[in-house]
């Protein structure tokens, strides 16, 4: 079946690297992606990867992807007070629903 | 290029009653997905639509919940007879549709409160 999976909070200092982590189950997936929920809003899509890459880097955001584990990571270089939000993991194929994780709490403290 | 629009952004109703969520998708989108997000928890997909069909339902609940995507208008989410457990935040996603990936982009969110 399809499962995302995820910790439930991250702590980090502000301008510390954080790094959010997502296990999943379906072979067959296309696609992985992140997404960023602030409190009370909708998903903003923050970057996603194909499955048959191993890394995509775009600014402070760092993806790596082992496809062998079924492991996802979300890097974010020098985390800002502006970063605390929810985390989503999902992954899909590249035309219908997408699997959501659980989230993952990242707070940045000064 | 106005974003996915959704309303109301708060829906209060009594056990029983009827809730309609409306979603507007983004200009020139033709895919139109459901989510359904419980406190604390993570979004549940509910059902995918294109233009006048129902592509997968397979997240719907079997009774009370229908969805649709007219011609012309917004999509609609239904949930007739509404019960407590259906207090959840409701997110709509549009995508333009095509191969490569399936970049979803998000409403704000109807959040149902039932009494």
């Amino acid at each position: 079946g399809e499962d995302v999976e995820q910790s439930l909070f991250l702590s980090v200092r502000e301008g510390d690297s954080s790094v959010i982590n997502c296990t999943y189950t379906d072979s067959s997936s296309t696609y992985l992606y992140w997404y960023k929920q602030e409190p009370g809003a909708g998903l903003q899509l923050l970057t996603y990867i194909f499955s048959n890459m191993d890394m995509k880097q775009d600014q402070r955001l760092t993806v790596l992807l082992n496809k062998k584990d079924k492991h996802l990571s979300l890097r974010i270089a020098d985390t800002q007070t502006g970063d605390s939000a929810i985390y989503f993991c999902a992954e899909g194929d590249n035309t219908d629903k997408l699997i959501f994780g659980t989230g993952t709490r990242l707070q940045v403290f000064p | 290029n106005a974003g996915v629009m959704q309303n109301p952004r708060h829906l209060v109703r009594r056990r029983g009653q009827e809730a309609r969520l409306r979603c507007s998708p983004m200009k020139g989108h033709s895919h139109v997905y459901w989510y359904r997000q419980l406190p604390e928890e993570g979004l549940k997909f509910m059902v995918y639509l294109q233009k006048e069909n129902i592509i997968d339902e397979s997240g719907m609940p079997k009774e009370r919940f229908s969805a649709e995507f007219p011609k012309e208008g917004p999509s609609i989410l239904r949930i007739q007879q509404v019960v407590r457990g259906d207090s959840a935040a409701y997110f709509c996603a549009s995508s333009p549709g095509g191969g490569g990936p399936n970049e979803q982009f998000f409403g704000p969110g109807t959040r149902l409160t039932v009494l």
